[in-house]
């Protein structure tokens, strides 16, 4: 099976600016939850989507959100980009059982300046 | 706040020896627990997930899990080079989605020739 993809790899935009990060999960995954990694937060929750819907939600302000399709692929955007919105974004895609693993994909390195 | 709490090391060991990495969560309710591990540069991937208080091996993981102690320790028998890593800790609070990560800052391990 091929693993979780993210488009592009990395992404250098101004501050103001908006961003689209968009992600494959795995075949047959129906949940794809994205994450910000930065040095000094670490790896932090942004939201989940199943089916199309927003299960879950983070605590991120407005200017981030998602949406999944119904092929199970996955965009986030980030609009009003601020510096503190570099980091790297990662998403996951989970099977449907309980307690099932989180394959991460590559990542997508956002640099704001 | 549910947290997540490790020590960001380095905790460096020699080859051969064995590496513990521990760490806390303060959501008593939390009953699914993971151990992620990510080189530079590159995304968590899944060494070990743990539900049950006790032990549970993986070659040379052994993943040890405390709910009363609110304890997750991951050892490392017969450490590698190829084993220096940042090692995340993540935890699935109670009452949130089965694809929600709660993740510590982590845990960097060296692992010296």
């Amino acid at each position: 099976k091929a693993g979780v993809t993210q488009t592009p790899r990395y992404l250098i935009k101004t501050r103001g600016q908006q961003v689209t990060l968009s992600c494959s999960p795995i075949s047959g995954h129906r949940s794809v939850s994205w994450y910000q990694q930065t040095p000094g937060q670490g790896l932090q929750f942004l939201f989940e989507y199943f089916s199309e819907t927003q299960r879950n939600k983070g605590n991120f302000p407005g200017r981030f959100s998602g949406r999944q399709f119904s092929n199970s692929r996955s965009e986030m955007n980030v609009s009003t980009l601020e510096l503190g919105d570099s980091a790297l974004y990662l998403c996951a895609s989970t099977g449907t059982g309980r307690g099932e693993t989180q394959y991460f994909g590559p990542g997508t390195r956002l640099l704001v300046l | 706040q549910k947290e997540v709490e490790q020590n960001s090391g380095p905790l460096s060991v020699p080859e051969g020896a064995i590496a513990s990495l521990n760490c806390t969560y303060s959501d008593r309710g939390s009953q699914s627990f993971f151990w992620y591990r990510q080189y530079s540069g590159k995304s968590p991937e899944l060494i070990m997930s743990i539900y049950s208080n006790g032990d549970k091996e993986d070659g040379r993981f052994t993943a040890q899990l405390n709910k009363a102690s609110q304890y997750v320790s991951l050892l490392i028998r017969d450490s590698q080079p190829s084993d220096s890593a940042t090692y995340l800790c993540a935890v699935i609070p109670p009452n949130s989605g089965y694809s929600t990560l709660t993740f510590g800052k982590g845990t960097m391990l060296l692992v010296s020739p």
